[in-house]
């Protein structure tokens, strides 16, 4: 596709699951960003992949969060043991390379609703 | 860690008028976005400032990179009931890549 697609869109989980948030960035693109937007709240960072380097985990707010890319292609953002504090919309951006003047796109989101 | 002040929170106004909206930062950015979030979308970018003193236009659209490179400020003149949707200021420092974002601004325009 030609741009940076999610899935799911949606998910509703009940507290104690685990989750799994897919990110296809755009062909080509080097760098992958995850980010959590929680309710009337700015963007958090919380990953970023650049290449084959060691990616960037410095905003992952606990051990119970982790993410996995394979090369420069798909990645997966997994929540273990989900807490309610973790509703909220996780978007994955994509850029060319990891200079700040490239910018970012993003993809729709994943809402995730913890019960 | 950096922050952001984005101001205001949210604003109700007539189609046709102009809207201003700012950001402030407590450490100085070497670059300022400005993004526009539509409901169940991700956030696009609608301009980029790369140096202080920048005024950059993108259509109805003005952002300014303020001179002390602490702030930044985005203008919508005649607006139009297309432009509701959330706008959030983004900055970085030095080569860093990750993104500072502001709570963003809640613009709905009244036709």
């Amino acid at each position: 596709g030609a741009g940076v697609s999610q899935s799911p869109s949606n998910k509703v989980t009940e507290k104690g699951k685990d989750v799994e948030l897919r990110c296809d960035p755009i062909s080509g693109h080097t760098a992958l960003y995850w980010y959590r937007q929680r309710l009337g709240q700015g963007l958090e960072f919380l990953i970023y992949f650049q290449g084959n380097s060691a990616p960037d985990k410095s905003g992952l707010p606990s051990d119970r969060f982790s993410a996995e890319r394979t090369g420069e292609s798909v990645s997966t953002l997994t929540i273990q043991r989900t807490q309610q504090e973790d509703s909220a919309v996780y978007l994955c951006a994509s850029t060319m390379t990891r200079r700040t003047s490239d910018t970012q796109y993003f993809g729709p989101g994943t809402r995730l609703t913890v019960l | 860690g950096q922050q952001l002040n984005q101001s205001p929170q949210s604003m109700f106004i007539q189609e046709g008028e102009d809207v201003s909206m700012n950001c402030t930062s407590s450490s100085i950015f070497n670059t300022w976005l400005w993004y526009k979030q539509d409901p169940g979308e991700g956030p696009v970018l609608l301009i980029a400032l790369y140096k202080a003193g920048e005024l950059t236009s993108n259509g109805r659209l003005t952002a300014q990179f303020g001179i002390t490179r602490k702030d930044s400020f985005l203008n919508i003149s005649a607006s139009i009931p297309s432009d509701v949707g959330i706008y959030f200021c983004a900055g970085s420092g030095g080569s860093n890549y990750k993104l500072t974002f502001g709570k963003g601004t809640l613009l709905t325009v009244n036709p």
